[in-house]
């Protein structure tokens, strides 16, 4: 059974442009979550969908928004790109509603650098 | 709100003996969940063990145990027999239960493994 797959892996941006992430989620789940990792903050939660809905928005910036489809698939995009911006993108997945306790699982991330 | 905070930076520990990595967390809620992920140089988040607060026995997972003081609000991880794979960033993590997969993280300790 695959993973969570994470594309692309690797990026680099000049500031002000804009970047698309896709996570795609292990097989037959339906919740994605993302989460920004930097060495400054640490690791920050940005959003959470569920059936194509977003259940849960971080504290971020509406330059950073994501969406999810029929798939399950998610991307999320970053507009208007700041330098602080450079940071490794996590996505996760997870099966059903979070009305239980079940596992999460990571995708390998997507290194973004913006220059 | 809820906070996370791992007061270790970094630890080491020599091969086949025992560590213990220490997280403290702060809530008003009594229900909710308790991880610890482990994050190799690949960067991808690997679940080692998770806790439910509702139970008192603590979590075991082969040579990694917690010790859960819901009282104190701490969740300790110990690894026995450390072992040279162990080496990694150990991040503890809170989840509320029933209403999101969100995840909030500590600050994460670097495990060194001395041969």
């Amino acid at each position: 059974k695959a993973g969570v797959t994470q594309t692309p892996r690797y990026l680099i941006k000049t500031r002000g442009q804009q970047v698309t992430l896709s996570c795609s989620p292990i097989s037959g789940h339906r919740s994605v979550s993302w989460y920004q990792q930097t060495p400054g903050q640490g690791l920050q939660f940005l959003f959470e969908y569920f059936s194509e809905t977003q259940r849960n928005k971080g504290n971020f910036p509406g330059r950073f928004s994501g969406r999810q489809f029929s798939n399950s698939r998610s991307e999320m995009n970053v507009s208007t790109l700041e330098l602080g911006d450079s940071a490794l993108y996590l996505c996760a997945s997870s099966s059903g509603a979070p009305l239980s306790g079940n596992t999460i699982y990571f995708g390998e991330g997507s290194w973004l650098t913006v220059v | 709100a809820q906070t996370v905070t791992q007061s270790q930076p970094e630890m080491s520990v020599q091969e086949a003996e025992t560590v213990t990595l220490s997280c403290t967390y702060d809530t008003s809620e009594s229900d909710y969940y308790l991880f610890w992920y482990k994050q190799p140089p690949s960067r991808q988040m690997i679940l080692v063990i998770r806790q439910e607060a509702y139970k008192q026995q603590n979590a075991t997972e082969n040579r990694f145990s917690v010790n859960f003081q819901k009282a104190a609000k701490s969740f300790s991880l110990k690894i026995s027999d450390s072992q040279l794979g162990d080496a990694a960033m150990y991040f503890c993590a809170y989840r509320s239960d029933g209403k999101t997969y969100q995840l909030i993280w500590g600050a994460g300790t670097k495990l060194i493994i001395k041969p």
